[in-house]
Parts: structure tokens; sequence; C-alpha cells
């Protein structure tokens, strides 16, 4: 069955810095991706979604890549700030589960200022 | 006022009980999913329905059932809880199935 790795331990990143965050997954390519941010007594929001004919995608600060070569999404922030401390989800379609949504357990992000 | 309300926010109950988790949303989206989210693990999927009259099994149905009583009102209910279906319990809707979903703030539930 597919499976979906996040990075489990904190990323720490200066203010001002880049973060990076990855998301792996095991079997087949997904027809998209997804990612959310989610703060502590709160329910995940979303944040970007990548069709898997789409390379790169971008709002603002926030940068996704998606390459079904490595079977893996960079979620990049740049100029990082405080305010961007969150746990940052992961989500791909599964036709194992009727295409629904498969989540990882995500990253937990850190800005230090 | 919040797009995705769920009722209550927190509940702690002992084990036997009969529990109803509530869920309404004023997204005007027909699609509406139950997940429970456990620490170290991602969000699972309990129930979805596409309408009112389609309800379907997620990945972890067993020892849960929904009703869905309108586009906006979807319901969880656990008919005997147990103690290890002590978790946080979130509800959220989309407008299709490849679309953005949108979450309540979730139910903690606390089953003793």
């Amino acid at each position: 069955s597919q499976k979906i790795e996040q990075n489990s331990e904190a990323l720490n990143i200066q203010e001002g810095k880049t973060a990076t965050l990855t998301c792996n997954y095991t079997n087949y390519s997904p027809a998209y991706l997804q990612w959310y941010r989610q703060d502590p007594g709160r329910g995940p929001v979303f944040l970007l979604l990548i069709r898997e004919n789409e390379k790169e995608k971008r709002k603002e600060r926030l940068k996704v890549t998606f390459d079904t070569t490595l079977k893996q999404s960079l979620f990049h922030i740049t100029a990082s700030q405080p305010a961007d401390s969150a746990t940052y989800l992961c989500a791909l379609d599964s036709p194992g589960s009727n295409y629904q949504l498969i989540w990882g357990a995500g990253t937990k992000l850190i800005i230090k200022p | 006022d919040a797009d995705v309300t769920q009722t209550p926010r927190n509940r702690i109950t002992k084990t036997g009980k009969r529990i109803m988790l509530e869920c309404s949303q004023t997204k005007g989206h027909d699609r509406m999913y139950w997940y429970r989210q456990d620490p170290g693990l991602g969000l699972r999927l309990i129930y979805y329905s596409f309408d009112v009259k389609d309800i379907n099994k997620g990945e972890i149905s067993d020892g849960y059932s929904v009703s869905r009583q309108a586009q906006a009102k979807f319901s969880l209910s656990l008919e005997s809880a147990i103690p290890n279906q002590t978790a946080l319990y979130f509800c959220a809707t989309s407008d299709l199935t490849d679309q953005p979903q949108h979450f309540g703030d979730g139910t903690r539930l606390s089953i003793l």
C-alpha cells in the first residue's frame, strides 16, 4: 500500500532563511499532492496543490515541487518568519482508498528569531 | 463565523458510552469527511460522504457510524466507546474530490 514519509523530527530554521520540507511516497505516483499547515489546537489549513503534470507551483513565499521520478515533493518557505512556525502536512490521492486523500504525519517547523 | 463548525470541542467520557460528534458547514460543499488524528500518525479517514444519499467507509470505519442529515450536516457516532478511540477528530469538506479540503478545529475526545 502507499506510504507517505515526512521527517518526524522538528526542523529548526533561522528567521530569514529558506525552510525546505520533504514528502516522500513509496509506490505509485499520485494524480495530485496537497500541502497543509496545522497550528496547535486547530484544523489543517490548505496551502498548495500540485498536479502530476506540474513541476512547480508558487504562492507568495511558498513553493512546491513535484518529482515523480524521485517520488518526492519539496515544500519551500522563503524569507521564513517566526509566524511560519507550525506543523506542515502533505497528502496525496490514493487509488487504493477510492481516490481519497492519505496523509503524512507532518513535520514540525520552528523558525527562530 | 467558522465555515466548518464542530461540536463539542472537548469531550471526556467513559468506556461503553454512546458519543455523537457533530459537524456543520456553510461552504455549500457536497463532500464531507471524518478523520481521526493520533500523535505521530497522519490523519486517517473514518467515513466520507459525497451527498446526503452517498456514505462511504474509509480506512478505519470499524466502531464508528455516521449520519448525513442534510448537505450541511454530518455527524459521527461511537456506539460503544473504547479507550483506543481516544483521539482528535476532524470534520472536513470539499467541493470535489481533487480540490482542497476545509477543516473544522476538531473535537478532542478522551475515553476513560
